[in-house]
This record gives C-alpha cells, sequence and structure tokens, in this order.
C-alpha cells in the first residue's frame, strides 16, 4: 500500500524567512497531494493540494510543487509569520476510488519572531 | 462556510465499554472518513463510507468498530468494547466527491 515519508520532523525558522518541508510517496498511482495545517488541539485544515497532472501550484505565500518521476512534493512557505506555526501534515492519495487519505508523519514548524 | 461538527468533543469511558462518535456532515457531502490520531502521532486513516456501506477500511477497523449513517445526517462511529490502546482523537472528514476532505474538530476518546 501508499507509503508516505515526510522531513523534517521539526523545523525553526526566524520570522520572515522561508520554510520547506519535503514528502515522498511509494504508489505511483497516486494523484492528488493535499496539506493539512494543525495547531494544537484543533482540527486538520486544508491549506493547498495539488494534483498530478499539475506539476506547481501557487497561494499568496504558499506554494506546493509535484515531481510525479520522483515521487516527491514539498510545500513552501515564503515570509513566513508567527501564526505559521503549526504541525503541517502532507497526505496522498488515489482520486477516483474513494480516497483515503495517507499522511506523512507531519513536521511541527516553529517560526519565531 | 459550512463546516462538519462532531460531539462529543472530549469521551472517557472505562475499558469494555461502548462508544459512538458522532459526526454531522457538511449537507451536499456524499463521501465519509473516520481517521484516528495518537497523541503526538500521524492521522490514520480508519474506514471510508459511501452509498450507505463501507467502501474500504484499514487494519486498525477491526471487529470492534462498525459505521452506519442511522438517520441520513449523523454518520457514527461504534467502538464496541474499548481498549486502552483506542484512546486517541478521532476526527470525521466529508467530501463531495472521491476528492478534497474536510475534517471535523474531532472527539479525543479516552479510556480508563
Amino acid at each position: 500500500g501508499e507509503n508516505v515519508e515526510q522531513h523534517p520532523s521539526t523545523l525553526s525558522v526566524q520570522e520572515g524567512d522561508s520554510a520547506v518541508i519535503k514528502c515522498t510517496y511509494s504508489d505511483s498511482a497516486s494523484n492528488y497531494f493535499p496539506w493539512y495545517k494543525q495547531e494544537l488541539g484543533k482540527r486538520p485544515q486544508l491549506i493547498i493540494d495539488i494534483r498530478s497532472n499539475v506539476g506547481e501550484k501557487k497561494d499568496q505565500r504558499i506554494a506546493v510543487t509535484l515531481n510525479k518521476t520522483a515521487k516527491h512534493f514539498s510545500l513552501h512557505i515564503t515570509e513566513t509569520q508567527p501564526e505559521d506555526s503549526a504541525v503541517y501534515f502532507c497526505a496522498a492519495s488515489i482520486t477516483g476510488g474513494y480516497n483515503k487519505l495517507i499522511f506523512g508523519a507531519g513536521t511541527r514548524l516553529a517560526v519565531h519572531p | 462556510e459550512p463546516e462538519v461538527t462532531q460531539t462529543p468533543s472530549h469521551q472517557v469511558t472505562q475499558m469494555g465499554q461502548e462508544v459512538i462518535l458522532r459526526c454531522v456532515p457538511i449537507s451536499n457531502h456524499l463521501y465519509f472518513y473516520w481517521y484516528r490520531q495518537i497523541l503526538g502521532q500521524k492521522v490514520e486513516f480508519l474506514v471510508s463510507f459511501y452509498n450507505n456501506e463501507i467502501s474500504e477500511k484499514s487494519e486498525i477497523f477491526d471487529d470492534q468498530f462498525s459505521v452506519e449513517r442511522p438517520d441520513g445526517s449523523n454518520f457514527t462511529l461504534k467502538i464496541r468494547s474499548t481498549k486502552l490502546e483506542d484512546s486517541a482523537m478521532y476526527f470525521c472528514a466529508t467530501a463531495v466527491q472521491a476528492d478534497t476532505q474536510y475534517f471535523g474538530p474531532g472527539t479525543r476518546l479516552t479510556v480508563l
């Protein structure tokens, strides 16, 4: 079955710096890759997603890139702010079926003022 | 903006007791999921549900677990005889299509 590896497990940056989180997946049939942000004690919130027919997607300070050949995708956050501090999870799934999400282990991002 | 809701927010139970966790999906959503997250760990898929039947389940979802949509609105997860290792946050997620999923706020289950 699908396996998603996520790195790093923790990331500490200064406010204004960029942050990059990387994930790799094992199942070449996976075609949908969402990223969720989870603040302490709260629900995972979808922040951006990308499908396999697209190589890059951007939404303001957040961007995601996908390399299907290498089976990896990355989250890029520019001009980080303290409110970006949270745990970020990547996930992979196969749409067209029932689309169970397989999550990475998470990255705890700390943005220091 | 509509959101998935879950009740209760926190459930404390004794080992061996039955618990029912409830989820109210976003109204036009047709695909329903349960995930769990043990404290400090990743979110794990339990089960997906579509057209009033289970479409896929994980190894975690054994005979002690069941799901149903008893009244066409609530989506429930039942654990028949809870174990200590069932302690976790349980998230319901729903989707219009088998695509973007929206998560509820979770139910924290504590088994003593």
